[in-house]
């Protein structure tokens, strides 16, 4: 079992919906990075956050410490919001960063 | 974006040969790391840097080395390449240790 999981692995909408991609860790934490892999191949920092919600522009990152849970929602989505979506969580003593295998998300015009 | 660039974009090599790919920053990072990228897996961790000279290793270190002479410049070297080494290789920077990272565009690696 990987120490971060996250869900769907895959993930097709309709322009305009509303979207959740969800990061589970077993490990205890200090931070956690979401990640965005254009389909070129390109990876690029959204957020890094280690208590509550962080938002910019249409994507909110959400974080529950206790729960070892984080969520990525991308409301009004869009055709070029396509990516692969990264988790990956720093452990408490900072020393690691495990990445999540990423999920697939497809928008359709 | 920050200024990182990787060098060569992509590679076809034989097994056997020794292959360096090189990693660029102009932003002044401490810290630099190369991961590998493989289907089934989540970027893996190869080596890291913490300074001119300064290296230690990740997860994934069996079969590469790293040297950096200059803060700008963090290279990744397979002595002799196997097909396992077949990847996509990405380079990253950051400020502090484990901090947001930003990543370089990535190498297609081949060992045919």
């Amino acid at each position: 079992k990987n120490e971060v999981e996250q869900s769907p692995q895959n993930l097709t909408a309709q322009e305009g919906e509303f979207i959740t991609i969800n990061c589970s860790y077993s490990v205890g934490i200090s931070a956690l990075h979401w990640l965005q892999q254009h389909p070129g191949g390109g990876i690029v920092s959204l957020f890094m956050l280690s208590s509550g919600k962080k938002k910019h522009g249409r994507l909110i990152a959400t974080i529950n410490i206790q729960e070892k849970h984080s969520s990525l929602h991308i409301t009004a989505s869009h055709p070029r919001d396509s990516a692969v979506y990264i988790c990956a969580a720093r452990e408490t003593s900072g020393s690691r960063l495990t990445f999540g295998e990423g999920t697939q998300l497809t928008v359709n015009p | 974006d920050a200024g990182i660039t990787q060098s060569p974009r992509h590679k076809v090599t034989e097994t056997g040969t020794p292959v360096t790919l090189r990693c660029h920053q102009t932003e002044n990072h401490r810290y630099m790391y190369w991961y590998r990228q493989d289907p089934g897996h989540g970027l893996r961790l190869i080596h890291y840097s913490y300074g001119v000279k300064d290296t230690d290793k990740g997860e994934v270190s069996d079969g590469y080395s790293v040297s950096r002479s200059k803060t700008e410049d963090f290279l990744l070297t397979l002595e002799s390449a196997t097909s396992s080494q077949t990847s996509v290789y990405f380079c990253a920077i950051s400020d502090m240790f484990n901090n947001e990272q930003f990543f370089g565009p990535g190498t297609r690696l081949t060992v045919l």
